[in-house]
């Protein structure tokens, strides 16, 4: 069965520094979105995407944040200098228009 | 501003009972909701979706409702399995696709 699949399934990184979480979505899917889920709480959204443009985006999705679709079958979330309030789990997914959201494993990204 | 509520917040029964789970979320102007189950650690598993039109979905020994008058939707798990034992989410979209989602009721099936 299809899967999203997403890396680095663990990241460290220093607060200030830049960091890319990778994803490849399920490939006859053209939604694509990431949630996070800061530990103990709810899965929330971050961002959604659609023929190359954002379609939506949370508060939590400022100006640290960027998306993108570098080619055919990636889709990346860069956080531009980290927070140690970034530290969570970060999940992919990607569906078909209307239907059912299919998510990654997450990648946990700790910062320090 | 949607805010989904999920009670219990843990629950644990012995292996082989029937369980419902509830979901009730306050704006019933939704389009579809997705169940998911959370193992420890892990990702999101998609079990039912419900379109906004159906008021229920059924996958093996999985039934989940649908109620938007009332805010609420359920998840019966049938003849319960240790397996089953994970964290239940539920999440409503409304708008460009956004989830949003419960907190999640833990279950425990004991053996």
């Amino acid at each position: 069965e299809p899967e999203v699949t997403q890396t680095p399934s663990h990241q460290v990184t220093q607060m200030g520094q830049e960091v890319i979480l990778r994803c490849v979505p399920i490939s006859n899917h053209l939604y694509f979105y990431w949630y996070r889920q800061i530990l103990g709480q709810k899965v929330e959204f971050l961002v959604s995407f659609y023929n190359n443009e954002i379609s939506e985006k949370s508060e939590i999705f400022d100006d640290q944040f960027s998306v993108e679709r570098p080619d055919g079958s990636n889709f990346t979330l860069k956080i531009r200098s980290t927070k140690l309030e970034d530290s969570a789990m970060y999940f992919c997914a990607s569906s078909e228009q209307g239907m059912a959201q299919h998510f990654g494993d997450g990648t946990r990204l700790s910062i320090l | 501003k949607q805010e989904v509520t999920q009670i219990p917040a843990a629950l644990s029964v012995p292996e082989g009972e029937n369980l419902v789970l509830n979901c009730s979320f306050t704006d019933s102007a939704i389009y579809n909701l997705q169940w998911f189950r959370q193992d420890p650690g892990k990702g999101l598993t998609s079990l039912l979706l419900i379109q906004s039109s159906q008021r229920e979905q059924t996958s093996g020994r999985l039934n989940a409702s649908l109620d938007k008058s009332s805010g609420r939707s359920t998840l019966y798990i049938a003849a319960s399995q240790p397996g089953d034992s994970a964290t239940y989410l539920c999440a409503v979209i409304r708008g460009a696709q956004k989830l949003v989602f419960g907190q999640g009721t833990r279950l425990t099936i004991n053996p």
